[in-house]
């Protein structure tokens, strides 16, 4: 079955202090895979899409990364304006119909 | 501005009252859809349309859930007959037809709540 499941659940880091947020996947046919941030009472803001494995993007703080399982969200030095919920979204074959994991909510401490 | 956008931002209704929302997307965009989002969830997809035509319905939406998109522009949400358990966060996103994969842009939302 098609499934996308990111971890941690949550994370609270200090300012300044790097981390990963991971995004697993298993579908069949993968055509995309996008990293969005939510802000509370807010619509998801698109931030990347993958195509291929070993590809990456960088927008100021963050990279992403994409294996043929896994993608990685990277934060460089965080500052607390990153703190938000990062979605990770999953589009396979012919399908229109994106396949969402639960995402990581993280809260950056000044 | 030519983000997608969403009106209401915020919708009370008391149960069994009928409500519609409306989407504007980008305007360059021909695709068009609808999500519905509860707190701690991802999107949960509704509906999809590819210019006036509803391609794709979810088999989750009952009877009640109904959708537009008349002139392949802007898009409505119907809601009759509302529930408590439709409370949510009603999303709206736009595509456009080039690309590899779909990415998909999103309105603010409009938050209903069903007392």
């Amino acid at each position: 079955e098609d499934q996308v499941t990111q971890s941690p659940e949550a994370l609270r880091l200090q300012e300044g202090e790097s981390s990963s947020l991971n995004c697993s996947y298993t579908v069949s046919g993968l055509r995309g895979l996008f990293w969005y941030r939510q802000d509370p009472g807010k619509g998801p803001e698109f931030l990347f899409t993958l195509y291929s494995a070993g590809e990456e993007k960088e927008k100021e703080r963050l990279k992403a990364t994409l294996t043929k399982k896994e993608s990685f969200l990277h934060i460089t030095a965080p500052k607390p304006e990153d703190s938000a919920t990062y979605l990770c979204a999953v589009h396979r074959g012919n399908n229109r119909k994106l396949i969402w994991g639960l995402g990581t909510s993280l809260a950056v401490n000044p | 501005d030519t983000g997608v956008s969403q009106d209401p931002r915020h919708k009370i209704t008391k149960r069994g009252q009928n409500v519609t929302f409306r989407c504007d997307p980008i305007s360059e965009h021909n695709r068009l859809y609808w999500y519905r989002q509860t707190l701690g969830q991802g999107p949960e997809f509704l509906t999809y349309f590819q210019n006036e035509a509803q391609l794709e319905k979810s088999r989750l939406l009952s009877d009640r859930f109904s959708a537009e998109r008349p002139k392949g522009s802007f898009s409505t949400l119907e809601i009759q007959r509302t529930e408590q358990g439709d409370s949510a966060m009603y999303l709206c996103a736009s595509s456009p037809s080039s690309g590899l994969a779909d990415e998909q842009y999103f309105g603010p939302g409009t938050r209903l709540t069903v007392t």
